[in-house]
């Protein structure tokens, strides 16, 4: 059975740090990752997806890296920001080699940049 | 982009009513939808798969009778608390998949999800 585990669970940073939140998962054979924001009280907004044949994907100041054989991915966020205070969460299909199948999610990494 | 939107966004109501959650898929037919749930700091978890013109399908421990989904056309799927009671509170999100070949950049489209307290 798939699992999704992030590390940490929360974090602290002074405005313009660089950080890095870890997601692994238990099952190599995705289909794909996807990391998501989700604000308080709110619903998800996607961020990036990295298809099973990608290794990176970039949008921004986001910078998203898989790594299949080992189980990770991990989100690389540049010059943290206040707005960047959210929970992300990292997703993979729950039907294993698989798209458009309902998603399993870890349990989130707590983000807080303060200015 | 598509669009999932999802009414009501907050409901409060008596324990022992039933709640109905609407989610629709505003640009696209989507003949599979998700109903996922997501308590007090933890993640969402799939409770059941929409299917139009079909039963749904269930994850474990997630009670048929008590959570009833209807997705009586390609844009509409509902889900209702059936005699809620206070451990049923919880935020209530849906997702919809667009038609095979379709996708661009992402494989399902989020509603902004519908927050339950039940008294």
């Amino acid at each position: 059975k798939q699992e999704v585990t992030q590390i940490p669970a929360a974090l602290s940073v002074p405005e313009g740090e660089n950080l890095v939140l870890n997601c692994s998962f238990t099952d190599s054979a995705i289909y794909n990752l996807q990391w998501f924001r989700q604000d308080p009280g709110k619903g998800l907004t996607s961020l990036l997806l990295i298809q099973s044949s990608q290794r990176e994907q970039t949008s921004g100041r986001l910078n998203a890296s898989l790594d299949k054989s080992s189980g990770r991915s991990t989100l690389y966020i540049a010059a943290s920001q206040p707005g960047d205070s959210a929970t992300y969460l990292c997703a993979v299909p729950l039907l294993l080699n698989q798209a458009g199948t309902a998603l399993i999610f870890g349990k989130g990494t707590t983000l807080s940049v303060s200015s | 982009g598509a669009v999932v939107s999802q009414h009501p966004s907050w409901v409060i109501c008596k324990s022992g009513t039933s709640v109905k959650i609407e989610c629709r898929s505003l640009d696209f037919q989507a003949t599979t939808m998700f109903w996922y749930r997501q308590f007090p700091k933890q993640s969402l978890m799939l409770m059941a798969t929409s299917n139009e013109g079909s039963k749904a399908t269930y994850e474990q421990g997630v009670e048929k009778d008590k959570f009833l989904i209807n997705h009586a056309s390609l844009t509409l799927s509902t889900l209702t608390v059936t005699s809620a009671h206070p451990e049923d509170s919880s935020f209530y999100i849906c997702s919809a998949t667009p038609p095979s070949g379709s996708v661009s950049r992402v494989t399902q489209y989020f509603g902004p999800g519908t927050r339950l307290l039940v008294l």
